[in-house]
């Protein structure tokens, strides 16, 4: 099956760019999401790619997908220390069954 | 906005329980879902839900766990005899389209806590 692996933790200064890196694994992946989740809070849809994208701008936010590598990133432009949650990753293959990675924790400093 | 809404927002149960978790999805979504978040883990898939039956379920959706859609716009998941391992965030979704895979929004949320 589907596994979707990221990075755990992420730190970046107010105002920087932040770029959050997953992998996975199913070549058969059609869309993949970026969820936001502060704590407490539940999941907040952030924006999605369909895998015939590369690229998926969406303001302050950058959505990059290398299906060769099965690579998707996310970018923050002028990251704000609202921006401070963790950011999943998810693919859906088709089946309506999300798979998540493990979230990375983005930290924003002042 | 449209937005998925979970009731209760904290269950507390004690071990061998039945618990039922609520979910009012977006009014005119087709598919609904149930995943589930133990403290500090991924967020694994449950189950999905469609025209009033299951469509897919993963290997932690067993004889414990129930869906029902009862009138026309909950969503329940039962579960029958809690134990220590259900406690875990618990979370609904839906999407609009049939047949065309399509973005799936989230509710708040369930946390329930099995003592």
């Amino acid at each position: 099956g589907e596994d979707v692996e990221q990075s755990l933790f992420l730190s970046v200064r107010e105002g920087d760019s932040s770029v959050i890196n997953c992998t996975y694994t199913d070549s058969s992946s059609t869309y993949l999401y970026w969820y936001k989740q502060e704590p407490g809070a539940g999941l907040q849809l952030l924006t999605y790619i369909f895998s015939n994208m590369d690229m998926k701008q969406d303001q302050r936010l950058t959505v990059l997908l290398n299906k060769k590598d099965k690579h998707l990133s996310l970018r923050i432009a002028d990251t704000q220390t609202g921006d401070s949650a963790i950011y999943f990753c998810a693919a859906d293959t088709g089946r309506r069954a999300l798979t998540f990675g493990s979230g990375t924790r983005l930290q924003v400093q002042p | 906005e449209p937005e998925v809404t979970q009731t209760p927002s904290h269950q507390v149960t004690q071990m061998g329980q039945e618990v039922i978790l609520r979910c009012v999805p977006i009014s005119n979504h087709l598919y609904f879902y149930w995943y589930r978040q133990i403290l500090g883990q991924k967020v694994e898939f449950l189950v999905s839900f469609y025209n009033n039956e299951i469509s897919e379920k993963s290997e932690i959706f067993d004889d414990q766990f129930s869906v029902e859609r009862p009138d026309g716009s909950n969503f329940t998941l039962k579960i029958r005899s809690t134990k220590l391992e259900d406690s875990a965030m618990y979370f609904c979704a839906s999407t609009g389209t049939s047949g065309v895979t399509d973005t799936q929004y989230f509710g708040p949320g369930t946390r329930l806590t099995v003592l």
